[in-house]
């Protein structure tokens, strides 16, 4: 079973619809989540982190479930502009050690 | 403004060559990777280091070595290159939380 994994899309969507990414994870050890942003022959960027509670960045909402291993972004009113690929990502660490284990990514295309 | 600089944005290199990549990171961080990033196959970790002349091997060091004399700076060496080692290459570095990337070195090994 691979690590990290995410559909990779694309993902075609019209301006304005909602649209949501998952993806799964092994390591049932795993204690930090994160979903990064990388816009074509960029680096990747950090979007956000996910907690258990949830967590919302206005248009944007991250869960997580442990149980199942499955974390999930929710973008809402899709721009134009958040046309990119989403990067899973799940770090078996506490505190600043330890490596991130980053998911192949999930294409959105966001069309007018 | 966290910033992690990669010495150069495109590289072309001849099969055999001796190749450096420099990676500087100005946030005083601890943590510096390496990684690569070819289409389908997504991020994969070469070499990282946690401290200062320290280095650990991810997930595919076969055919690169790595220097971290000082903290700022983490450099990965493709000791002959080959074909099969174009790609982009990314450096990042991490404190307690965000990891932060550099723009990326896209090299091409004729």
């Amino acid at each position: 079973r691979k690590e990290v994994e995410q559909d990779p899309g694309p993902f075609n969507v019209p301006e304005g619809a909602t649209v949501a990414f998952n993806c799964t994870y092994s390591n049932s050890a795993s204690q930090s989540f994160f979903w990064y942003r990388q816009d074509c022959r960029k680096e990747p960027k950090l979007l956000m982190s996910v907690y258990s509670s949830g967590n919302e960045d206005g248009r944007f909402t991250a869960q997580l479930n442990r149980a199942s291993q499955y974390i999930s972004l929710l973008i809402r009113d899709s721009k134009l502009s958040d046309s990119a690929t989403y990067l899973c990502v799940v770090g078996s660490f506490g505190g600043s050690q330890g490596n991130l284990i980053f998911g192949k990514g999930t294409k959105l295309s966001v069309k007018p | 403004d966290v910033k992690v600089t990669q010495s150069s944005r495109y590289l072309v290199k001849r099969t055999g060559e001796k190749v450096f990549l420099e990676c500087v990171q100005d946030m005083d961080h601890e943590n510096m990777f390496w990684y690569r990033q070819d289409p389908g196959l997504g991020l994969r970790l070469i070499y990282f280091s946690y401290d200062v002349k320290m280095k650990e091997k991810g997930d595919i060091p076969e055919g690169y070595s790595v220097s971290r004399e000082k903290k700022e700076r983490f450099s990965l060496i493709l000791e002959s290159a080959s074909t099969n080692q174009t790609s982009m290459y990314l450096c990042a570095s991490r404190g307690h939380y965000e990891q932060y990337f550099g723009p990326g070195t896209r090299l091409t090994v004729t």
